[in-house]
């Protein structure tokens, strides 16, 4: 069945440090790729998502493209900030459009 | 953007004992529902979809008799966790899609729940 495999945390940064979580997949067809941020205290939100091979997601700065050939999905940020600390989320949709997640990659950017 | 509330935020009960967990969409209906459970440092676990006014949908290995979901109403699902044993200390999250928002899922801020 599909999967998601993230890499794992913490990963801890300085801020203005480049970012780069990993996200590979297992998937059947063509699945839309996400990926969701939960910051402290509140609940998941979808940062950014692609729908089809070599789409670009971008949102807040984040991006992650697409990558059929390497089945991955990895999420980018040039120059992270303190704000940026959370958890973040790989997901992929499965049989029947449910959600399948990855199991998350805490963030903490230290000023 | 949409709110879903869920409350409690984190929950501590004794063996044998139920507890209800709420979720409620605050500015929009929803018609479908989603509980999920995550262990520490595992994935989110789909574990039931609930359409309002009918029964929900439990993934396998799920027991549908120990995690009661109820989707009364177009802006309540209630996920009861009954003779809650230590075993089911978790995080569960709720999650509520709308075709207002273009299908799109939006998710409360999760229960902490802790059998001891």
């Amino acid at each position: 069945g599909n999967s998601v495999t993230q890499m794992e945390g913490p990963v801890t940064l300085s801020e203005e440090a480049f970012l780069t979580i990993n996200c590979t997949y297992t998937a059947t067809g063509y699945p839309s790729l996400f990926w969701y941020v939960q910051y402290p205290g509140e609940g998941l939100q979808l940062l950014l998502k692609a729908t089809k091979a070599d789409d670009k997601g971008s949102n807040k700065g984040f991006e992650a493209t697409y990558r059929k050939e390497t089945t991955s999905f990895h999420l980018e940020k040039g120059s992270v900030q303190v704000s940026d600390s959370a958890v973040y989320f790989c997901a992929l949709t499965g049989q029947g459009g449910k959600l399948i997640f990855g199991q998350g990659t805490e963030l903490s950017v230290k000023p | 953007g949409a709110v879903v509330s869920q409350h409690p935020s984190w929950v501590i009960c004794k063996s044998g004992t139920s507890v209800k967990i709420e979720c409620r969409s605050l500015d929009f209906q929803a018609t479908t529902m989603f509980w999920y459970r995550q262990f520490p440092k595992q994935s989110l676990m789909l574990m039931a979809t609930s359409n309002e006014g009918s029964k929900a949908t439990y993934e396998q290995g799920v027991e549908k008799d120990k995690f009661l979901i109820n989707h009364a109403s177009l802006t309540l699902s209630t996920l009861t966790v009954t003779s809650a044993h230590p075993e089911d200390s978790s995080f569960y999250i709720c999650s509520a899609r709308s075709k207002v928002f273009d299908e799109k899922l939006f998710f409360g801020s999760g229960t902490q729940l802790s059998v001891l």
